[in-house]
């Protein structure tokens, strides 16, 4: 998989937006951006994907650039539940086969404050 | 169930021990993953099982390791002859069909924690 790069952290204040930002100027034009997002002493958790699009579901959006070499995962109102490591992941069609396992870097902190 | 369940929660072992931890996926999910996350560290991945098919060890860090996945559900995760390395939290997760589909979501459990005294 491409190689992601994300600040390791980043702080919002409860009920305002937060952008959290993920370069990948390596992306394959068969790349999907895969967020995923590990609250405290729990499991990951998938939060939204897009490959050229905008995505919007119930828990973010996804703004993708126009050259794909960035992506955008938006949290409209940051709650104190958002407190979580957030994770920019880029999957290919690897094989028929393959596994597609998910490879995890280090992602950003994000800190909500009341 | 609902989601993917993982047993024990905690784990205290002492060095040289054997310890098994155990996986179940969701219902109906044929690709099932070990992933294993030291303190402090990202998810590292561990094994990876598809239906009857063999499953990829590639991720393995060494022969005491080892899994086993039964009658295409419940998977077993053996560490044997535990070092204090292999203190971690061990994490599975699940997908309905995991080959060659990179849009597709996994599922985790909540892992196990593993502590080697």
């Amino acid at each position: 998989d491409a190689k992601t790069t994300q600040p390791n952290s980043m702080e919002s204040n409860e009920e305002e937006p937060v952008h959290l930002p993920c370069n990948h100027s390596t992306i394959s034009g068969t790349d999907y951006i895969h967020w995923y997002r590990q609250l405290p002493s729990q499991g990951p958790e998938y939060v939204i994907h897009g490959l050229t699009s905008n995505v919007n579901n119930r828990m973010a959006s996804l703004a993708i650039a126009e050259d794909r070499k960035s992506s955008t995962l938006i949290l409209h109102r940051a709650t104190l539940r958002d407190a979580a490591v957030y994770y920019c992941i880029l999957r290919d069609v690897i094989g028929h086969n393959a596994g597609n396992m998910l490879t995890f870097g280090g992602g950003t902190r994000l800190m909500v404050k009341p | 169930g609902a989601g993917v369940s993982q047993s024990p929660s905690n784990k205290v072992t002492e060095k040289g021990k054997d310890v098994e931890l155990r996986c179940d996926p969701i219902s109906g999910h044929t690709a099932l993953y070990w992933y294993r996350q030291s303190l402090g560290q990202g998810l590292e991945f561990l094994i990876y099982f598809q239906g009857n098919s063999a499953p990829d060890k590639s991720g393995l860090p060494s022969d005491r390791f080892s899994a086993e996945r039964t009658g295409g559900s419940v998977s077993t995760l053996t560490i044997q002859r535990t070092q204090q390395e292999d203190s971690a939290v061990y994490l599975c997760a699940s997908s309905s069909n995991g080959r060659g589909r990179p849009q597709e979501t996994q599922y985790f459990g909540p892992g196990t924690r593993l502590l080697v005294l």
